[in-house]
Protein backbone atom coordinates (compact mmCIF):
# COMPACT_ATOMS: atom_id res chain seq x y z
CA UNK A 1 0.00 0.00 0.00
CA UNK A 2 0.90 3.34 -0.89
CA UNK A 3 2.15 5.58 1.73
CA UNK A 4 1.52 9.28 2.08
CA UNK A 5 2.54 11.60 -1.31
CA UNK A 6 4.08 15.15 -0.71
CA UNK A 7 5.95 17.62 -3.38
CA UNK A 8 8.35 18.45 -3.79
CA UNK A 9 11.06 17.82 -1.00
CA UNK A 10 12.32 21.06 -0.96
CA UNK A 11 11.50 24.64 -1.91
CA UNK A 12 13.90 27.84 -1.69
CA UNK A 13 12.13 31.33 -1.91
CA UNK A 14 12.65 34.80 -0.97
CA UNK A 15 10.55 36.58 1.36
CA UNK A 16 7.28 37.78 0.14
CA UNK A 17 6.92 35.06 -2.79
CA UNK A 18 4.34 32.34 -2.91
CA UNK A 19 4.62 28.78 -2.31
CA UNK A 20 2.40 26.14 -2.91
CA UNK A 21 2.79 22.48 -1.59
CA UNK A 22 0.84 19.30 -2.87
CA UNK A 23 -0.12 16.17 -0.90
CA UNK A 24 -1.74 12.68 -1.73
CA UNK A 25 -3.31 10.79 1.32
CA UNK A 26 -3.28 6.97 1.47
CA UNK A 27 -6.01 5.76 -0.68
CA UNK A 28 -8.93 5.48 1.04
CA UNK A 29 -7.96 7.48 4.53
CA UNK A 30 -11.27 10.30 4.54
CA UNK A 31 -8.91 12.46 6.80
CA UNK A 32 -6.25 14.72 5.90
CA UNK A 33 -3.86 17.02 8.28
CA UNK A 34 -1.43 19.78 7.48
CA UNK A 35 1.44 19.98 9.66
CA UNK A 36 4.20 22.56 10.29
CA UNK A 37 7.30 21.24 11.84
CA UNK A 38 10.09 24.57 13.08
CA UNK A 39 13.31 23.00 13.43
CA UNK A 40 13.98 21.32 16.92
CA UNK A 41 10.24 21.18 17.78
CA UNK A 42 7.40 18.95 17.26
CA UNK A 43 4.65 19.36 14.62
CA UNK A 44 1.66 21.57 15.51
CA UNK A 45 -1.24 20.98 13.18
CA UNK A 46 -2.11 23.83 10.80
CA UNK A 47 -5.47 22.07 8.95
CA UNK A 48 -7.54 18.96 9.42
CA UNK A 49 -10.25 18.04 6.57
CA UNK A 50 -12.67 15.39 6.58
CA UNK A 51 -13.01 14.64 2.55
CA UNK A 52 -13.66 17.95 1.41
CA UNK A 53 -14.53 19.75 4.45
CA UNK A 54 -12.61 21.66 6.88
CA UNK A 55 -12.85 20.48 10.95
CA UNK A 56 -9.88 22.58 12.39
CA UNK A 57 -8.65 25.29 10.94
CA UNK A 58 -8.19 27.47 14.46
CA UNK A 59 -4.18 27.75 13.74
CA UNK A 60 -3.98 28.35 10.45
CA UNK A 61 -2.68 31.85 9.39
CA UNK A 62 -5.52 32.43 7.58
CA UNK A 63 -3.46 36.19 6.47
CA UNK A 64 -1.18 34.36 4.51
CA UNK A 65 -2.12 30.56 4.59
CA UNK A 66 -4.65 28.73 2.94
CA UNK A 67 -5.75 25.35 2.24
CA UNK A 68 -8.10 23.25 -0.09
CA UNK A 69 -9.50 19.54 -0.92
CA UNK A 70 -11.78 19.99 -3.25
CA UNK A 71 -12.44 16.58 -4.18
CA UNK A 72 -11.95 15.06 -0.90
CA UNK A 73 -8.47 13.36 -2.13
CA UNK A 74 -5.43 15.45 -2.70
CA UNK A 75 -4.77 18.41 -0.94
CA UNK A 76 -2.48 21.82 -2.01
CA UNK A 77 -1.12 24.23 1.09
CA UNK A 78 -0.35 27.62 0.00
CA UNK A 79 1.71 30.80 1.54
CA UNK A 80 1.38 33.95 0.21
CA UNK A 81 3.28 35.98 0.72
CA UNK A 82 5.65 33.91 2.68
CA UNK A 83 8.00 35.28 5.86
CA UNK A 84 10.93 34.39 6.84
CA UNK A 85 9.49 32.85 10.02
CA UNK A 86 7.51 30.66 7.19
CA UNK A 87 10.85 28.37 7.15
CA UNK A 88 9.97 24.81 8.42
CA UNK A 89 8.98 21.67 7.33
CA UNK A 90 5.64 21.25 6.37
CA UNK A 91 4.50 17.51 6.73
CA UNK A 92 1.60 16.13 5.29
CA UNK A 93 -1.09 13.15 7.25
CA UNK A 94 -3.86 10.64 6.66
CA UNK A 95 -6.04 8.63 8.41
CA UNK A 96 -8.84 6.47 7.65
CA UNK A 97 -11.19 8.64 9.68
CA UNK A 98 -10.86 11.18 11.78
CA UNK A 99 -10.28 8.99 15.20
CA UNK A 100 -7.76 6.70 13.53
CA UNK A 101 -4.18 6.86 13.99
CA UNK A 102 -2.62 9.28 11.65
CA UNK A 103 0.09 8.15 9.05
CA UNK A 104 2.43 10.97 7.71
CA UNK A 105 4.21 11.98 3.89
CA UNK A 106 8.29 12.61 3.97
CA UNK A 107 7.85 16.55 4.05
CA UNK A 108 8.19 19.53 2.41
CA UNK A 109 10.95 21.43 3.90
CA UNK A 110 10.71 25.02 2.76
CA UNK A 111 13.93 27.41 3.32
CA UNK A 112 12.86 31.29 3.19
CA UNK A 113 15.48 33.61 2.40
CA UNK B 1 -5.17 22.52 27.87
CA UNK B 2 -3.04 19.35 26.24
CA UNK B 3 0.31 19.34 26.60
CA UNK B 4 3.42 16.88 26.56
CA UNK B 5 7.15 17.08 28.11
CA UNK B 6 10.12 14.96 26.83
CA UNK B 7 12.25 16.13 29.20
CA UNK B 8 15.26 14.32 27.26
CA UNK B 9 16.50 17.16 24.65
CA UNK B 10 19.31 14.37 23.42
CA UNK B 11 20.39 10.73 24.70
CA UNK B 12 23.97 8.95 23.60
CA UNK B 13 24.54 5.10 23.69
CA UNK B 14 26.40 2.55 22.71
CA UNK B 15 25.24 0.03 20.76
CA UNK B 16 23.63 -2.88 22.83
CA UNK B 17 22.47 -1.19 25.54
CA UNK B 18 19.18 -0.44 26.91
CA UNK B 19 17.64 2.72 26.97
CA UNK B 20 14.32 4.11 27.84
CA UNK B 21 12.67 7.75 26.58
CA UNK B 22 10.64 9.42 29.20
CA UNK B 23 7.03 11.02 27.90
CA UNK B 24 4.78 12.82 30.27
CA UNK B 25 1.47 14.06 29.69
CA UNK B 26 -1.79 16.71 30.68
CA UNK B 27 -5.31 16.41 29.92
CA UNK B 28 -8.35 16.63 31.16
CA UNK B 29 -10.11 14.59 29.36
CA UNK B 30 -10.79 11.14 29.83
CA UNK B 31 -10.77 9.36 26.60
CA UNK B 32 -7.53 10.28 25.08
CA UNK B 33 -4.98 8.35 22.70
CA UNK B 34 -0.78 8.30 23.16
CA UNK B 35 1.41 8.23 20.59
CA UNK B 36 5.27 7.55 19.83
CA UNK B 37 6.70 8.24 16.27
CA UNK B 38 10.21 8.01 15.45
CA UNK B 39 11.71 10.53 12.91
CA UNK B 40 14.69 9.19 11.28
CA UNK B 41 17.32 12.36 9.26
CA UNK B 42 15.11 11.23 5.84
CA UNK B 43 12.29 13.12 8.12
CA UNK B 44 9.26 11.27 7.49
CA UNK B 45 7.42 10.60 10.95
CA UNK B 46 7.18 6.89 11.34
CA UNK B 47 4.06 5.61 13.68
CA UNK B 48 5.35 3.36 16.13
CA UNK B 49 2.40 2.79 18.64
CA UNK B 50 -1.01 3.86 19.86
CA UNK B 51 -2.65 3.30 23.27
CA UNK B 52 -5.92 4.23 24.58
CA UNK B 53 -6.53 5.79 27.98
CA UNK B 54 -7.97 2.80 28.96
CA UNK B 55 -5.37 0.21 28.09
CA UNK B 56 -2.82 0.53 30.38
CA UNK B 57 -1.28 -2.44 29.76
CA UNK B 58 2.24 -2.38 29.00
CA UNK B 59 3.32 -3.34 25.16
CA UNK B 60 6.34 -5.33 23.92
CA UNK B 61 6.97 -5.71 20.18
CA UNK B 62 10.23 -6.98 19.38
CA UNK B 63 13.00 -4.92 20.73
CA UNK B 64 10.51 -2.07 21.27
CA UNK B 65 8.27 -1.51 25.07
CA UNK B 66 5.97 0.97 26.38
CA UNK B 67 5.26 1.23 30.13
CA UNK B 68 2.03 3.35 30.35
CA UNK B 69 1.15 4.82 33.76
CA UNK B 70 -1.98 6.93 34.58
CA UNK B 71 -1.28 7.47 38.08
CA UNK B 72 2.24 9.48 37.19
CA UNK B 73 0.82 10.54 33.58
CA UNK B 74 3.38 8.81 31.58
CA UNK B 75 3.74 7.24 28.76
CA UNK B 76 7.74 5.40 28.65
CA UNK B 77 9.42 4.05 25.53
CA UNK B 78 12.65 1.14 26.15
CA UNK B 79 14.27 -0.25 23.58
CA UNK B 80 16.15 -2.95 24.52
CA UNK B 81 19.59 -3.92 22.51
CA UNK B 82 19.94 -0.53 21.03
CA UNK B 83 21.23 -0.71 17.49
CA UNK B 84 22.50 1.96 15.17
CA UNK B 85 19.38 2.21 12.58
CA UNK B 86 17.75 3.28 16.24
CA UNK B 87 19.42 6.91 15.95
CA UNK B 88 16.62 9.10 15.74
CA UNK B 89 14.09 11.76 16.94
CA UNK B 90 11.18 10.08 19.03
CA UNK B 91 8.52 12.18 19.49
CA UNK B 92 5.73 11.50 22.00
CA UNK B 93 2.46 12.64 20.96
CA UNK B 94 -1.42 12.80 22.43
CA UNK B 95 -4.79 13.27 20.87
CA UNK B 96 -8.19 13.95 22.45
CA UNK B 97 -11.07 13.11 19.84
CA UNK B 98 -13.93 13.53 21.65
CA UNK B 99 -14.29 17.24 20.16
CA UNK B 100 -14.61 15.47 16.66
CA UNK B 101 -10.56 16.61 16.04
CA UNK B 102 -7.81 14.73 15.90
CA UNK B 103 -5.19 17.00 16.66
CA UNK B 104 -2.35 15.63 17.38
CA UNK B 105 -0.04 17.33 20.15
CA UNK B 106 3.70 16.86 20.03
CA UNK B 107 6.41 16.66 22.78
CA UNK B 108 9.67 18.26 21.94
CA UNK B 109 11.41 15.17 21.23
CA UNK B 110 13.97 13.17 22.15
CA UNK B 111 17.32 12.70 20.25
CA UNK B 112 18.63 9.02 20.31
CA UNK B 113 22.49 8.83 19.16
CA UNK B 114 23.73 5.11 19.42
CA UNK B 115 27.30 4.74 18.75
CA UNK B 116 28.48 1.91 17.00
Amino acid sequence: EAGVAQSPRYKIIEKRQSVAFWCNPISGHATLYWYQQILGQGPKLLIQFQNNGVVDDSQLPKDRFSAERLKGVDSTLKIQPAKLEDSAVYLCASSLDQKDTQYFGPGTRLTVL
Amino acid sequence: AQKVTQAQTEISVVEKEDVTLDCVYETRDTTYYLFWYKQPPSGELVFLIRRNSFDEQNEISGRYSWNFQKSTSSFNFTITASQVVDSAVYFCALSTPGTGANNLFFGTGTRLTVIP
